[in-house]
């Protein structure tokens, strides 16, 4: 199975408040899992990747929590911002074979941050 | 350093026609993977060419089709375009050089089959 499960499809928090967002996966051949940040009219944007072998990741206001026996991950942003308004989505990669790494993404988040 | 560009941004297309979408990636990146974005669906892998040769390929049918240049560029090619091949088509580029890459998305092309 190649399934990234993501959760909730829609968020809403107050300023300064922290967002979280949980993904699920299948495939315990997966290596890599990365979060992507989108703006309506926007590619996503890499916002922070975590690898199997750590537990945690932070940059800035944003974590990576990473529970491999669950087969679990989220997402933390710390005092949540009006600006962090927008569509995240987690993923998840693996070697198809040759060294090419298909991302599959969750079906995304909506947060809204509310003043 | 100058990121994944897209052309066109945006495209109308009748059913039954074809289309081609180009991508520029990032000065040094050898990798681009194409993805299609709908509401419905999410993002969905399309294929990933490294090196002029593709590498690897999604569940899509044959009229999906790419190719990539020597200098990395890549085009993505839609025949017989359907209704349901109305999307956001993103590029990604890496470098894609058997190690985990991270891949940075281009601004997509919004396709509409009319």
């Amino acid at each position: 199975q190649q399934q990234v499960k993501q959760s909730p499809q829609s968020l809403i928090v107050q300023k300064g408040g922290i967002s979280i967002i949980n993904c699920a996966y299948e495939n315990t051949a997966f290596d890599y899992f990365p979060w992507y940040q989108q703006f309506p009219g926007k590619g996503p944007a890499l916002l922070i990747a975590i690898r199997p072998d750590v537990s945690e990741k932070k940059e800035g206001r944003f974590t990576i929590s990473f529970n491999k026996s669950a087969k679990q991950f989220s997402l933390h942003i710390m005092d949540s911002q009006p600006g962090d308004s927008a569509t995240y989505f987690c993923a998840a990669s693996i070697d198809s074979g040759a060294g090419s790494y298909q991302l599959t993404f969750g079906k995304g988040t909506k947060l809204s941050v509310i003043p | 350093k100058a990121g994944v560009t897209q052309t066109p941004r945006y495209l109308i297309k009748t059913r039954g026609q074809q289309v081609t979408l180009s991508c520029s990636p990032i000065s040094g990146h050898r990798s681009v993977s194409w993805y299609q974005q709908t509401p419905g669906q999410g993002l969905q892998f399309l294929f990933e060419y490294f090196s002029e040769t593709q590498r690897n390929k999604g569940n899509f049918p044959g009229r999906f089709s790419g190719r990539q240049f020597s200098n990395s560029r890549s085009e993505m090619n839609v025949s017989t375009l359907e209704l349901g091949d109305s999307a956001l088509y993103l590029c990604a580029s890496s470098f894609g050089a058997g190690i985990i890459g991270e891949q940075y998305f281009g601004p997509g092309t919004r396709l509409t089959v009319t």
